[in-house]
């Protein structure tokens, strides 16, 4: 199993959809985890951080299941502007980062 | 407050030749972090530096180096030049400590192998 996992669509979605995206990690041990956004041949950008309770940040939900080990990404009322790669990242252990392969989102006019 | 800057922005080189690329953190960063991304492809761990010492380091040959220096900026070195290293270069930077910052990157420098 991969330490962190994520499907990498496309999710081709409408505007004003709802949209989720998953994270896996296989370490228990992880403690932070967070969500970025890469634009094409741009750098990653961080989204927003994930807190064990859930948090929100607009029309972007961040959740926690430890106990199934994954972190999600919910994007609510889609706009074109959210078009991107959808990166997860994992602290894995002392020093030691893990960034998902990304999830691409499209949406569509 | 000034973000992760890299330079240069674009390098080209040719085979067999070294390059070295530059990052300054968001001051207050001592952890600074190097990634390769090529083309279409997902970020690859190259190095991270905490407090001027190497912390962890991914699986690329030993020919990818660098250093921290005591301002907290740091060089990638590339020695003996591959084809398959072009690709973009990211450093990011945090505070310091062992992971539980978010990172923040630079706009990356495009390194082209001819």
């Amino acid at each position: 199993r991969k330490e962190v996992e994520q499907d990498p669509g496309p999710f081709n979605v409408p505007e004003g959809a709802t949209v989720a995206f998953n994270c896996t990690y296989s370490n228990s041990a992880s403690q932070s985890f967070f969500w970025y956004r890469q634009d094409c041949r741009k750098e990653p950008k961080l989204l927003m951080s994930v807190y064990s309770s859930g948090n929100e940040d607009g029309r972007f939900t961040a959740q926690l299941n430890r106990a199934s080990q994954y972190i999600s990404l919910l994007i609510r009322d889609s706009k074109l502007s959210d078009s991107a790669t959808y990166l997860c990242v994992v602290e894995a252990g002392t020093y030691k980062y893990i960034f998902g392969t990304g999830t691409r989102l499209k949406v569509l006019a | 407050e000034a973000g992760v800057t890299q330079s240069p922005t674009h390098l080209i080189k040719t085979r067999g030749q070294q390059a070295t690329l530059r990052c300054s953190p968001i001051s207050g960063h001592t952890s600074v972090y190097w990634y390769q991304q090529a083309l279409g492809l997902g970020l690859q761990f190259l190095l991270w530096y905490d407090e001027g010492e190497e912390r962890n380091r991914g699986n690329f040959p030993p020919r990818f180096s660098g250093r921290q220096f005591p301002n907290y900026s740091s060089e990638l070195n590339v020695n003996a030049l591959e084809l398959e290293d072009s690709a973009l270069y990211l450093c990011a930077s945090s505070p310091g400590g062992q992971g539980r910052q978010p990172q923040h990157f630079g706009d990356g420098t495009r390194l082209s192998i001819l």
